[in-house]
């Protein structure tokens, strides 16, 4: 079945970095595109970014966007999501997802629903 | 302040029909761009309920039903469930985000 795992996830200061990872098992990894959500304590769902099946788009949430940057390896079948520039407004639960459009790319990614989805990694932002 | 407005709880008896709204504008849900529902219960991944407006996930439970007309889409519950209690969420596209939108979610209580 669908597993996606993220991992990476800590205790940072504001200014610096973090990267956090999803690992995909269970399905064909690259047919799919991909994206980041997350949590803040108290607060609900928003969505931060998305991926093209083959990498080859992204698009980011106004929120982080010159911040944070994601990618993927097809040879690990692993997400990234480098998190630059973090302030203590990122501190949240960072889920990724998977889109339930094959080869999705640009807008159809972004309309599709999120079929499967990660536990999340818990990532704080504070001095 | 979230582009799609949820009422922010609903309850109802083990056994009540209940019905949770997710308003949006023209540039999302009264654009023709599709509603998907989560369930999400605290510490675990959020799990899709409802994609492309009415259609249910293998595995997902009849008493779960989703419709959109115009500029709102709606989650009903029938047959309420101890194990309904969660925090519910719609998501939409919104064209002048360009982006993936949710709504601020609602937390459903089972009495």
């Amino acid at each position: 079945q669908v597993q996606l795992m993220e991992s990476g996830g800590g205790v940072v200061q504001p200014g610096r970095s973090l990267r956090v990872s999803c690992a995909g098992t269970g399905f064909i990894f690259n047919d799919y595109g991909m994206h980041w959500v997350r949590q803040a304590p108290g607060k609900g769902l928003e969505w931060v970014a998305a991926i093209s099946y083959d990498g080859r788009h992204q698009n980011y949430a106004d929120s982080v966007k010159g911040r944070f940057i994601v990618s993927r390896d097809t040879s690990s079948n692993t997400m990234y999501l480098q998190m630059d520039s973090l302030r203590p407004d990122d501190t949240a639960i960072y889920y990724c997802a998977k889109t339930d459009l094959k080869y999705c790319s640009k807008t159809p990614c972004l309309q599709s629903s999120f079929d499967s989805w990660g536990q999340g990694t818990p990532v704080t932002v504070s001095s | 302040q979230s582009v799609l407005t949820q009422s922010p709880s609903v309850s109802g008896a083990p056994g009540q029909r209940v019905t949770i709204s997710c308003t949006g504008n023209s540039a999302n849900i009264g654009a023709g761009y599709d509603v998907h529902w989560y369930q999400h219960l605290p510490g675990a991944a959020p799990k899709l309920l409802i994609f492309n407006n009415n259609y249910r996930p293998s595995g997902v439970s009849d008493r779960f039903s989703g419709s959109r007309s115009g500029t709102s889409a709606s989650l009903a519950i029938s047959g309420l469930q101890a194990e309904d209690e969660a925090d519910y969420y719609c998501q939409s596209y919104d064209s002048s985000l360009s982006g993936v939108i949710f709504g601020g979610g609602t937390r459903l209580t089972v009495l």
